[in-house]
């Protein structure tokens, strides 16, 4: 089946830009996603981009798509505490809407 | 303002014992999933279902059965509750049409298993 991989952790400075990176197997994906979970709190839809695409923007958000290497990217600029989360990257593929998702990286922001 | 809710937010069972999680949501969407969260393990299917009375299995079902009934309603159940689904649950739904098929999630309930 598909296969979604990110790493754990990362930790970064208030105010400086963060970069969570996502890998997949499923070269058929249409939509590619980054969700958002807060501490007790279920996942909100962050961004996404569809399969065609390279970049996007959006506001302190950029996504890069490298389609070639199955390699997604979310960069948040300017960093804040509020953004201390789990970003879950994720993959539509298959019928039925079924979304693949990763393991989710947690964000730490030092003040 | 687009609304899943779930029955609760934490429950705690016996080990055995046979366990309902309802999900309902507000916006008339044909898709319904619920997914299990587990620390290192992410989010894995458990179910899906893209209709009323229509159900899939997604990548884990073993120990777990779906209802669905009305379209607004999807049902997770576990015929005997087992210390290893102590885990976090997650609903969410979703439009089977349009353009990037947001999934809209519930806030989650926290099961233990004793």
């Amino acid at each position: 089946g598909e296969d979604v991989e990110q790493s754990l952790f990362l930790s970064v400075r208030e105010g400086d830009s963060s970069v969570i990176n996502c890998t997949y197997t499923d070269s058929s994906s249409t939509y590619l996603y980054w969700y958002k979970q807060e501490p007790g709190a279920g996942l909100q839809l962050l961004t996404y981009i569809f399969s065609n695409m390279d970049m996007k923007q959006d506001q302190r958000l950029t996504v890069l798509l490298n389609k070639k290497d199955k390699h997604l990217s979310l960069r948040i600029a300017d960093t804040q505490t509020g953004d201390s989360a789990i970003y879950f990257c994720a993959i539509l593929s298959g019928g039925y809407q079924k979304v693949t998702f990763g393991i989710g990286t947690k964000l730490q922001v030092i003040p | 303002d687009v609304k899943v809710t779930q029955s609760s937010r934490y429950l705690v069972k016996r080990t055995g014992e046979k366990v309902f999680l309802e999900c309902v949501q507000d916006m008339d969407h044909e898709n319904m999933f619920w997914y299990r969260q587990d620390p290192g393990l992410g989010l894995r299917l458990i179910y899906f279902s893209y209709d009323v009375k229509m159900k899939e299995k997604g990548d884990i079902p073993e120990g777990y059965s779906v209802s669905r009934e009305k379209k607004e309603r999807f049902s997770l159940i576990l015929e005997s509750a087992s210390t290893n689904q102590t885990s976090m649950y997650l609903c969410a739904s979703s439009f089977n049409r349009g353009t990037y098929n947001e999934q809209f999630f519930g806030p989650g309930t926290r099961l233990t298993v004793l």
